[in-house]
C-alpha cells in the first residue's frame, strides 16, 4: 500500500533550526511536496523536489533521497510564525497526491 | 485577487439531508481537487477532474458526487449526508491537466458538521 510517515508534532526555541523528516511508499515516485498550514486555513506549498539533493529557499531548504523514500523539511531561524503544521505529500504514478497526516510544529520563545 | 473560493465557510447540517458545497478558481486551471481533512489523517482526495467534463474518483469517493460543468466550478454534492461526513473540505486547483508534476493550490475549506 501507499504510506506516508511523518513526526506528529515536534516543538523548537525561536530562532533555532528544526528538520522534519517524512519518509514515504508509493506506487511509482513522481516528485515530493511539503505544504504549510496554519491552523484553521489551507495548506501552502511550500517546495517540490523530484530529484536527489537539497534545495533551498530562503529560510526553508528541503532534502530528497528517492533511494530511501525519504525526505525532509529544514527550517532555520524559527520565528513565531512558523508554528503551523507541515505536510508531506508525495505523487504516485497516477499523479496523485499521497498525504501524510502532517506535523504540528510548535515554536517557544 | 485571483485565487479559489469555497461556500459556505461552515455548515451544520442534519443527517439524512443533501448539501453542495461550492467551489470556484478564477486561475483557468485545468484541473480541480475536493480533499477532506480529518483530524490524524492526511488529506484524502474525494474527487477530481483534470479538465472540464470530466471527472475521476478519488481515494474516498463514497457518498459524494462531483460535476465539471466549465473550467471555474467544482461543486461537490453530498446526496444524504451522514455523521462521517463531519470534517473540513479543502477544493483544489492546478494548472495543468493530470498526468503531470504541478503544484495545487488550495481554497480556504468548508467546515461541515452532521448531526
Amino acid at each position: 500500500g501507499q504510506n506516508i510517515d511523518q513526526p506528529t508534532e515536534m516543538t523548537a526555541t525561536e530562532g533555532a533550526i528544526v528538520q522534519i523528516n517524512c519518509t514515504y511508499q508509493t506506487s511509482g515516485f513522481n516528485g515530493l511536496f511539503w505544504y504549510q498550514q496554519h491552523a484553521g486555513e489551507a495548506p501552502t506549498f511550500l517546495s517540490y523536489n523530484v530529484l536527489d539533493g537539497l534545495e533551498e529557499k530562503g529560510r526553508f531548504s528541503s532534502f530528497l533521497s528517492r533511494s530511501k523514500g525519504y525526505s525532509y523539511l529544514l527550517l532555520k531561524e524559527l520565528q513565531m510564525k512558523d508554528s503551523a503544521s507541515y505536510l508531506c505529500a508525495a505523487m504516485d504514478s497516477n499523479y496523485q497526491l499521497i498525504w501524510g497526516a502532517g506535523t504540528k510544529l510548535i515554536i517557544k520563545p | 485577487i485571483a485565487g479559489i473560493t469555497q461556500a459556505p465557510t461552515s455548515q451544520i447540517l442534519a443527517a439524512g439531508r443533501r448539501m453542495t458545497l461550492r467551489c470556484t478558481q478564477d486561475m483557468r486551471h485545468n484541473a480541480m481537487y475536493w480533499y477532506r481533512q480529518d483530524l490524524g489523517l492526511g488529506l484524502r482526495l474525494i474527487h477530481y477532474s483534470n479538465t472540464a467534463g470530466t471527472t475521476g474518483k478519488g481515494e474516498v469517493p463514497d457518498g459524494y458526487s462531483v460535476s465539471r460543468a466549465n473550467t471555474d466550478d467544482f461543486p461537490l454534492t453530498l446526496a444524504s449526508a451522514v455523521p462521517s461526513q463531519t470534517s473540513v473540505y479543502f477544493c483544489a486547483s492546478s494548472e495543468k491537466a493530470g498526468g503531470s508534476t504541478d503544484t495545487q493550490y488550495f481554497g480556504p475549506g468548508t467546515r461541515l458538521t452532521v448531526l
